[in-house]
């Protein structure tokens, strides 16, 4: 059973404007999420994170934004770059837990 | 060079045969993991590793076994490959954050695995 879904498998947004990319999960134990770029050919690469103590956090152009009586995520990329294009993951994991678990991914493309 | 690296990057096997993936890592992380990633259904954990004497089963470690030969050290077998195990296969790192779960894995660059 899934337990973080990333239900828009693709995206497509024109350079400059916003892309936003959302992520929901099932377990209210979950308490610290992340986000991951992946290019074609490499393995992902970290981008974001955020704890449930937390409602946003922003690092450059990506902010990620927690709901956690909603029990999702989102990851906000201000302005979209065509170097931006990449499938991304969301992760979520407890705190005193052992492993991570992997949204399914959305491939964004960032139309130059 | 690389901090996490795979071999190997491609291999194609047939049905029953015996095979190993290896991930070594220069990071000095004590923690290692396997994933697998299929089309729709994202990356699931097979095996993990806190350290040297700890293995742990993921998600879906049936089929699969795997090694910890040293701390830089991970691999993964299919002890007799069948054809849906044909995915990408990721290996990844951590550090060991203090109080808490991990914070950001670090993965190698994947296999791609197809059994005939």
């Amino acid at each position: 059973d899934q337990q973080v879904k990333q239900n828009s498998p693709s995206l497509s947004v024109q350079e400059g404007r916003i892309s936003i990319l959302n992520c929901d999960y099932t377990n209210s134990m979950f308490d610290y999420f992340l986000w991951y770029k992946k290019y074609p050919a490499e393995g992902p690469t970290f981008l974001i994170s955020i704890s449930s103590i937390k409602d946003k956090n922003e690092d450059g152009r990506f902010t990620v934004f927690l709901n956690k009586s909603a029990k999702h995520l989102s990851l906000h990329i201000v302005p979209s770059q065509p170097g931006d294009s990449a499938v991304y993951f969301c992760a979520a994991s407890k705190w005193t837990g052992n492993q991570f678990y992997f949204g399914t991914g959305t491939s964004l493309t960032v139309i130059p | 060079d690389a901090d996490v690296t795979q071999t190997p990057r491609n291999r194609i096997t047939k049905t029953g045969k015996r095979i190993m993936l290896e991930c070594s890592q220069t990071k000095g992380h004590d923690r290692m993991y396997w994933y697998r990633q299929d089309p729709g259904l994202g990356l699931r954990l097979i095996y993990y590793s806190f350290d040297v004497k700890d293995i742990n089963k993921g998600e879906i470690s049936d089929g699969y076994s795997v090694s910890r030969q040293a701390q830089a050290k991970f691999s993964l077998s299919l002890e007799s490959a069948i054809p849906n195990q044909t995915a990408l296969y990721f290996c990844a790192t951590s550090d060991n954050i203090a109080g808490g779960t991990t914070d950001t894995q670090y993965f190698g660059p994947g296999t791609r695995l197809t059994v005939l």
